[in-house]
């Protein structure tokens, strides 16, 4: 059975740095893409980042373009969101999500339950 | 603001035929594939609606989606009380080099 843990999420101030992580099991993991997806409090989904299945290729919202990265260890069966000069806006539930296929743009085919990131002062 | 437009709600009553709209542009919708999800009340999304109108394994068949130029629709038939969900569509984008969604339809089974 496929799975994704995400952790890593608390409560950080403006201009903090967190590291969420996404534990996968029950699949290949190397030939997959795997996404982040974050829907703030009441709101809706919104694309964050995504990676290659051999972390070749990522891609990213511009909103957080230049402070977000995303990785992945696929000796570890992990992915990563590392997160820097957090702001207000980036308050949200982030989902891991797993990809159809090996490729960024294949579509998003199973979510994991998400991480709670709130940045307030 | 989202990339795709989707009515923020729908309604219906047990039974009946509801159908959702998400419309786009040419750098998504109008040359990639649509997605949809269903997020029920507590719960992360799941896949409903892949590649404009396949169903995954285990969807009902009452779920079924198709594309018309720039717009995709859900349409959900003999609607039950536990369709009662947030639905998102969702598409890769060209231009962006990246995946935008829907603001999200809200329905409501009456």
């Amino acid at each position: 059975e496929e799975q994704l843990l995400a952790s890593g999420g608390t409560f950080v101030q403006p201009g903090g740095s967190l590291r969420l992580s996404c534990a996968a099991s029950g699949f290949t993991f190397r030939i997959y893409a795997l996404s982040w997806v974050r829907q703030a409090p009441g709101e809706g989904l919104e694309w964050v980042s995504s990676i290659s299945g051999s972390g070749d290729n990522t891609y990213y919202a511009d909103s957080v373009k230049g402070r977000f990265t995303i990785s992945r260890d696929n000796s570890k069966n992990t992915l990563y969101l590392q997160m820097n000069s957090l702001r207000a806006e980036d308050t949200a539930v982030y989902y891991c999500v797993k990809h159809e296929g090996f490729r960024g743009n294949s579509h998003f085919e199973y979510w994991g339950q998400g991480t709670l990131v709130t940045v307030s002062s | 603001q989202s990339v795709l437009t989707q009515p923020p709600s729908a309604s219906g009553t047990p039974g009946q035929r509801v159908t959702i709209s998400c419309s786009g542009s040419s750098s998504n919708i109008g040359i990639n594939y649509v997605h949809w999800y269903q997020e029920l009340p507590g719960t992360a999304p799941k896949l409903l609606i892949y590649a404009n109108n396949e169903r995954p394994s285990g969807v009902p068949d009452r779920f079924s989606g198709s594309k018309s130029g720039t717009s995709v629709f859900l349409a959900i038939s003999g609607l039950r009380s536990e369709d009662e969900a947030d639905y998102y569509c969702a598409a890769w984008d060209d231009s962006l080099s990246g995946w935008v969604f829907g603001g999200g339809t809200k329905l409501t089974v009456l």
